[in-house]
């Protein structure tokens, strides 16, 4: 079945820590996949998104994300994280080749101490 | 461009009452989606909608009720709430990555 997890589900860092959250997806044939950010009180954006080509995608915020094809893995990370970047992150699955349907991961809430 | 709107923002029913929640886009997507996000489940898929007049069930349809008005609305509907139905409802457009609407904190007594 098509999935789409998130290991971490709280994580707790200090004003300019590095960050990696993990996911991992369950998908039959071509996949795209998405990372979006809820920020307190406000829906989800777009973070960043991979579709093909460079593995190593890079978002707005000084966000990046690698798929690594091999692993079936799409690990968000920044290098530097700031208090502003406290916020639920949501890795997301979409089969081009399947129905329209997404698939979100349960998130990873992020609280950044400063 | 307003991109999604959602109405209301805030609703409390009581157990058994109905209620519509609406969902507008001037994006001119053909895709349109209904979530309910609740406290470490994610989103989960209530409904969606690939074109205009089409809807298919998501993960959790039960209770729920949709309609696809035109290529601009899709209507989430609850005939009869239940305390289980409390949760944050949004609706979003899709065109390779989603666009949200501000969401509805739905309260069920």
């Amino acid at each position: 079945a098509q999935s789409v997890s998130q290991h971490n589900h709280h994580v707790i860092l200090s004003e300019a820590a590095s960050l990696e959250l993990g996911c991992n997806y369950s998908y039959g044939g071509t996949v795209n996949l998405f990372w979006y950010v809820q920020y307190p009180g406000q829906h989800l954006q777009l973070l960043l998104k991979y579709f093909s080509g460079d593995p190593l995608v890079k978002g707005i915020k000084g966000f990046e994300a690698e798929f690594i094809k091999s692993k079936f893995s799409f690990n968000l990370r920044k290098p530097s994280v700031q208090w502003s970047d406290t916020a639920e992150y949501f890795c997301a699955a979409y089969s081009s080749s399947g129905t329209y349907k997404y698939i979100f991961g349960t998130g990873t809430r992020l609280k950044v101490l400063a | 461009n307003a991109g999604v709107t959602q109405t209301p923002k805030f609703q409390v029913l009581k157990t058994g009452q109905s209620m519509t929640l609406q969902c507008a886009q001037d994006m001119n997507h053909n895709s349109m989606y209904w979530y309910r996000q609740d406290p470490g489940m994610g989103l989960r898929l209530i409904y969606y909608s690939a074109s205009e007049g089409t809807t298919d069930k998501g993960e959790v349809p039960n209770g729920y009720n949709v309609s696809r008005l035109n290529k601009r609305e899709f209507s989430l509907r609850l005939e009869s709430a239940a305390p289980s139905q409390t949760s944050v409802y949004f609706c979003a457009t899709v065109l390779y990555e989603q666009y949200f609407g501000p969401g509805t904190r739905l309260t069920v007594t």
